[in-house]
């Protein structure tokens, strides 16, 4: 059974840089069937996708937050994480990772997200 | 960007109702829309793909429908354990986007 788990610190100052990391187990980071992607979902709000990576190095972002993100993947310890620099209370937010599975449909791909994190709250606050 | 949009935005309902939510995308994508549940402190769970395929182990209950702009979910009986927020997304590109979530709770 495949899980993912989210790790890093729970508390950030303003203007410094996010760091969490995604661990998988129970299955290959490297296979050529999926993506990997970082979701957050601040207090009592609702869900924002903050981009993927597949692991070739391939990336993409939310462009809302393009100039700031930075996802990476580590095929040796299968993992993934995410930078995100020079934050402010309103980054403050339960951060999940996700399994991202492409699924053919109507000549293109969907991409779904099937396999998530339990999630890690991040504050930022000084 | 795609723009999702839900309605409603919270519903009560009691045990064996059948519920209706709505989600609306601001142009066309196809198919391509996926249907989430999430319970309090919990990830989300995905429960439909592709607009109207159920994700393996999820109750027959739960059925989507839809195309282009407009889709539904519907549960048929509502039971206890589906009390709970519900999202949709689309899943064209990776420009993914979500819906502001639909919140059924015990009426």
């Amino acid at each position: 059974q495949l899980q993912l788990q989210e790790s890093g610190p729970g508390l950030v100052k303003p203007s410094e840089t996010l760091s969490l990391t995604c661990t998988v187990s129970g299955g290959s980071i490297s296979s050529s069937s999926y993506y990997w992607g970082w979701i957050r979902q601040p207090p009592g709000k609702g869900l924002e996708w903050i981009g993927s990576i597949y692991y070739s190095g391939s990336t993409y972002y939310n462009p809302s937050l393009k100039s700031r993100v930075t996802i990476s993947v580590d095929t040796s310890k299968n993992q993934f994480s995410l930078k995100l620099s020079s934050v402010t209370a309103a980054d403050t937010a339960v951060y999940y990772c996700a399994r991202v599975w492409p699924h053919f449909t109507d000549k293109e791909f969907g991409y779904y997200f099937d396999y998530w994190g339990q999630g890690t709250l991040v504050t930022v606050s000084s | 960007d795609i723009q999702m949009t839900q309605s409603p935005s919270s519903v009560s309902a009691s045990v064996g109702d059948r519920v209706t939510i709505t989600c609306r995308a601001s142009q066309g994508i196809s198919s391509w829309l996926a249907w989430y549940q999430q319970k309090p402190g919990k990830a989300p769970k995905l429960l439909i793909y592709a607009a109207s395929s159920l994700q393996s182990g999820v109750p027959s209950r739960f059925s989507g429908s839809g195309s282009g702009t407009d889709f539904t979910l519907t549960i048929s009986s509502l039971q206890p354990e589906d009390f709970a927020t519900y999202y949709c997304q689309q899943a064209n590109s990776f420009l993914f986007t979500f819906g502001p979530g639909t919140k059924v709770d015990i009426k």
